[in-house]
């Protein structure tokens, strides 16, 4: 168990719908990234915070937004869903804002885009 | 093409083999190695990390990284049932936290 929780953990909804994944980062880690897991392109980055501001940002479509709470807490909203969006959602967070900080990968959200 | 790429396999190896795992990248700026352990339907788990040319041991695992080829390996010694999984390089540059990942290898150890 790396300590990163993530609900829920399936998600089936229909295409156009906006659906939002909560992702809480092991106890004092500042950072929380969001990647996107699928069959044909494997793990891409899509966005990081850290102590609540966006850090850096990868291949997200404008159609994704991410959010950082003040108690640390992530929240990735994924709106006019498309077939394509269907994949495992991961966040992981490290301890501060390092590339020498080892990530933590929670267990992972799955959507289904029906 | 692919900044990082890695052959997905699937693998299939007798139990007790050594087992061989290799990503290429083209990226000269990634300077961190990193390999990640995923069981099915499980998040990815930190293996080795190395951030150098050479070599890197942990147990019955190395990790080796050759920039000047470009060219990363992850040995397994005395393979188990236990160490099938999926197996992900990643690699980030200096001051970056994105991490790139290669697409996975699946490993399956035979008993």
């Amino acid at each position: 168990d790396s300590g990163v929780t993530q609900t829920p953990k399936h998600l089936i909804t229909a295409t156009g719908q906006r659906v939002t994944l909560r992702c809480s980062p092991r106890s004092g880690d500042l950072s929380v990234y969001w990647y996107q897991q699928s069959l044909d392109q494997g793990l891409q980055f899509l966005i990081q915070y850290y102590n609540g501001e966006e850090r850096a940002k990868g291949n997200i479509l404008e159609r994704f937004s991410a959010q950082q709470f003040p108690d640390l807490h992530s929240e990735l909203n994924l709106s006019s869903l498309e077939l394509g969006d269907s994949a495992l959602y991961f966040c992981a967070s490290s301890p501060r804002s390092q590339s020498t900080d080892t990530q933590y990968f929670g267990p992972g959200t799955r959507l289904t885009v029906l | 093409q692919k900044e990082v790429e890695q052959d997905p396999g699937p693998l299939s190896v007798p139990e007790g083999a050594i087992v061989s795992l290799n990503c290429t990248y083209s990226n000269s700026a990634f300077q961190y190695f990193m390999w990640y352990r995923q069981y099915s339907r499980k998040g990815p788990e930190l293996l080795m990390y190395t951030y150098s040319s050479g070599n890197k041991e942990d147990g019955r695992f190395t990790a080796q990284v050759d920039k000047s080829s470009k060219y990363i390996s992850l040995f397994i010694r005395d393979s188990q049932p236990s160490d099938s999984a999926t197996y992900l390089c990643a690699m980030s540059i200096f001051g970056n936290e994105k991490l790139t990942f290669g697409t996975g290898t699946r490993l399956t150890i035979i008993p």
